[in-house]
């Protein structure tokens, strides 16, 4: 089983900074997500990636795969970003294969 | 947004009752996954399903039960609530066995 490790577990910065949550996994893996968590619960699907590099707005993900690690990157922080940030990997092998990590509780304070 | 509606929303029972938790989707997607969130735990696959009458075991699936006799729809049960099985359930819905998966709101179960 893939052990997926998320740093930091919790964050807090103040608007317009730059962040960055770390995601390592422990096995080879076939793609990796970054998922985002609102206060009120609801899960939504930001960047699956298997190699190299994605953009939406403000948010940048990358992989390394040799190194087994992840990055997403939020640039100037917005108290609208505040929410659960979730790495998820797929190692293949069925809907199982799927392995999430505990997750980056981000604040960002006005 | 996808269409995927989780019913109830929240719910409180005591130990020992069965209860069951509906996910219907609008979308027709063939996969469908039921999963369970803990503090200090990612989600956790309980089980899943690739079509009607065809569902499968994750992770966690020790004491629930699932059913899909229509494409729209996937219920888990739990037959006889226990304490540990207080949660926040997630559903989702892909339309294949990868990503993109859409989760539903989540529903709120407490056993007391």
């Amino acid at each position: 089983k893939n052990e997926v490790e998320q740093s930091p577990q919790n964050l807090t910065a103040q608007e317009g900074e730059f962040i960055t949550i770390n995601c390592s996994y422990s096995v080879g893996i076939s793609a990796l997500h970054w998922l985002q968590q609102h206060p009120g619960g609801g899960i939504v699907s930001l960047f699956m990636l298997s190699s190299g590099k994605k953009k939406h707005g403000r948010l940048i993900a990358t992989i390394n795969i040799q190194e087994k690690h992840s990055s997403l990157h939020i640039t100037a922080s917005h108290p609208r970003d505040s929410a659960v940030y979730i790495c998820a990997v797929d190692s293949g092998g069925g809907a199982d294969g799927l392995t999430f990590g505990k997750g980056t509780h981000l604040i960002i304070q006005p | 947004d996808a269409g995927i509606t989780q019913s109830p929303r929240h719910k409180v029972t005591e130990t020992g009752t069965p209860v069951t938790l509906r996910c219907h989707q609008t979308e027709n997607h063939r996969y469908m996954y039921w999963y369970r969130q803990d503090p200090g735990h990612g989600l956790r696959l309980i089980h899943y399903s690739y079509g009607v009458k065809d569902t499968d075991k994750g992770e966690v699936s020790d004491g629930y039960s699932v059913s899909r006799s229509k494409t729209e729809d996937f219920l888990l049960t739990l037959e006889s609530a226990t304490s540990s099985q207080t949660s926040v359930y997630f559903c989702a819905i892909s339309e294949d066995r990868g990503w993109p998966q859409h989760f539903g709101d989540g529903t709120r179960l407490s056993i007391l």
